[in-house]
């Protein structure tokens, strides 16, 4: 499967609790995007990479957020001190290219705080 | 805010007939729009897009028209089938100074499809 893959499909944790989630993107593309979704919304602007370089972080990504990428492959997005107000589907995007392209979703990871 | 939204959060439709789901937004400065479709528990898939400069763009099946001057942006699917039943987004690019901008989704339209 050359899609973007993402794991844990799903993680259950307790509030408090620090969580990782892995996006492996599609291999050539150089841009990677991290998005949030709750039930019956669309999908929310977390931030996103060229390359290995962070460029933009949405105001959604609070300081318990941080993601990387370190050498502009995979990422991953590390929650601590999860709160309740967590729990959503956090998908992963990628594209290739300068400008804004379609992006190619991954299935997500949903995280469950309880 | 800005944002883009949708006029029908649900549209049921006979199998056969076709479907138009539309999309308001706001922002001018937008100048790229997407429509995804999302089934249960998956991503959200790439179906059709338009840049600002066109008005219309077809694809398999499906049909994008963007009306600059009112705003909005429709999805037409000929033919619909009950593979088609998901819940479908329109996104817009918001170009930022200094940034390629980022896609805003709007809420969804969930299509059901009676056989």
């Amino acid at each position: 499967d050359t899609g973007v893959s993402q794991n844990p499909r799903h993680k259950i944790t307790k509030r408090g609790q620090n969580v990782t989630f892995r996006c492996d993107p599609i291999s050539e593309h150089n841009r990677l995007y991290w998005y949030r979704q709750t039930l019956g919304q669309g999908p929310e602007f977390l931030t996103y990479f060229q390359n290995e370089a962070q460029l933009e972080k949405s105001r959604l990504l609070s300081d318990r957020f941080s993601a990387e990428r370190p050498k502009g492959s995979f990422s991953t997005l590390e929650i601590q001190r999860t709160e309740q107000g967590d729990s959503a589907m956090y998908l992963c995007a990628s594209t290739y290219g300068q400008g804004l392209g379609k992006l190619f979703f991954g299935s997500g990871t949903q995280l469950s705080v309880l | 805010g800005e944002s883009v939204g949708l006029h029908l959060p649900t549209l049921s439709v006979q199998e056969g007939d076709n479907s138009i789901i539309n999309c308001a937004y706001s922002n001018s400065a937008s100048d790229y729009f997407i429509w995804y479709k999302q089934e249960s528990g998956k991503g959200p898939q790439f179906i059709i897009d338009i840049r600002s400069n066109m008005d219309k763009r077809q694809g398999q099946r499906v049909t994008v028209l963007l009306n600059k001057t009112v705003k909005h942006l429709s999805l037409q699917i000929a033919a619909t089938q009950p593979g088609d039943s998901a819940v479908y987004f329109c996104a817009e690019n918001i170009r930022k100074e200094g940034s390629q901008g980022n896609l805003i989704f709007g809420k969804g339209t969930k299509l059901s499809v009676k056989p």
